[in-house]
């Protein structure tokens, strides 16, 4: 396994389901996030994670449920979402706060997904 | 408001060309800046980082100019597979925790 995965890629869900993105990170990097990405929008940052501690959450309606049990992996629990919220959810890690990189992140693939 | 705003383009040019980006930024306390490419369809991954006036590596120059707010990207002798979108991105927390802020971005097609 190399770098950053995610699972599923694609998901489609109706408004009443609950539903769990999975985020893996082999690069042995302490610091991780979510992000949401849009249509003709810029990536937008959700959720920061640093030592499995969260310290960001940019105003994310809380039908997103973050989860981080350890430094390499990152959940993102969805229920009740709005069709609105329809987007390519990316992960990404970097090396953690203070190490002064925490900038250059690597992203994993995304998951592309449909609220109907 | 923190903001990043660029040029969305498109840049269309020919191969060998010479292309550059413009990039401002609203905080003049920002600390770190990015530049990061993406492919149609493809997760985001980073070209440069800019934490002093500037960097270069190889084809792309990166320089910034701190008085102005603005930061720049200079790519020489265009490939095709340069064509892509570059984010323009800052990280106005000072670096220290990775909170990055997105431009739009540019989207360049080099064309033979």
């Amino acid at each position: 396994e190399t770098g950053v995965t995610q699972t599923p890629r694609h998901l489609v869900m109706g408004m009443t389901n609950k539903k769990s993105l999975k985020c893996e990170q082999h690069l042995g990097h302490n610091a991780m996030y979510w992000y949401k990405q849009s249509a003709k929008k810029p990536l937008e940052l959700m959720f920061v994670y640093n030592f499995k501690e969260q310290t960001e959450n940019n105003s994310v309606p809380s039908r997103f449920s973050p989860e981080c049990p350890n430094s390499s992996h990152l959940f993102l629990h969805l229920h009740t979402l709005q069709p609105e919220d329809s987007a390519l959810y990316l992960c990404a890690s970097s090396q953690g706060r203070g190490s002064g990189r925490a900038g250059e992140q690597f992203f994993g693939p995304g998951t592309r997904l449909t609220v109907l | 408001r923190k903001e990043v705003e660029q040029d969305p383009g498109p840049f269309n040019v020919p191969e060998g060309a010479t292309v550059a980006f413009n990039c401002t930024y609203s905080n003049s306390a920002s600390q770190s800046f990015f530049w990061y490419r993406q492919d149609c369809r493809k997760e985001p991954k980073l070209l440069m980082s800019v934490y002093s006036s500037g960097n270069e590596d190889g084809r792309f120059t990166a320089q910034l100019n701190r008085a102005s707010q603005y930061i720049s990207l200079l790519i020489r002798d265009s490939k095709l597979s340069d064509s892509a979108t570059y984010l323009c991105v800052v990280n106005f927390d000072g670096g220290s925790q990775g909170n990055l802020i997105f431009g739009k971005g540019t989207k360049l097609s080099v064309k033979p």
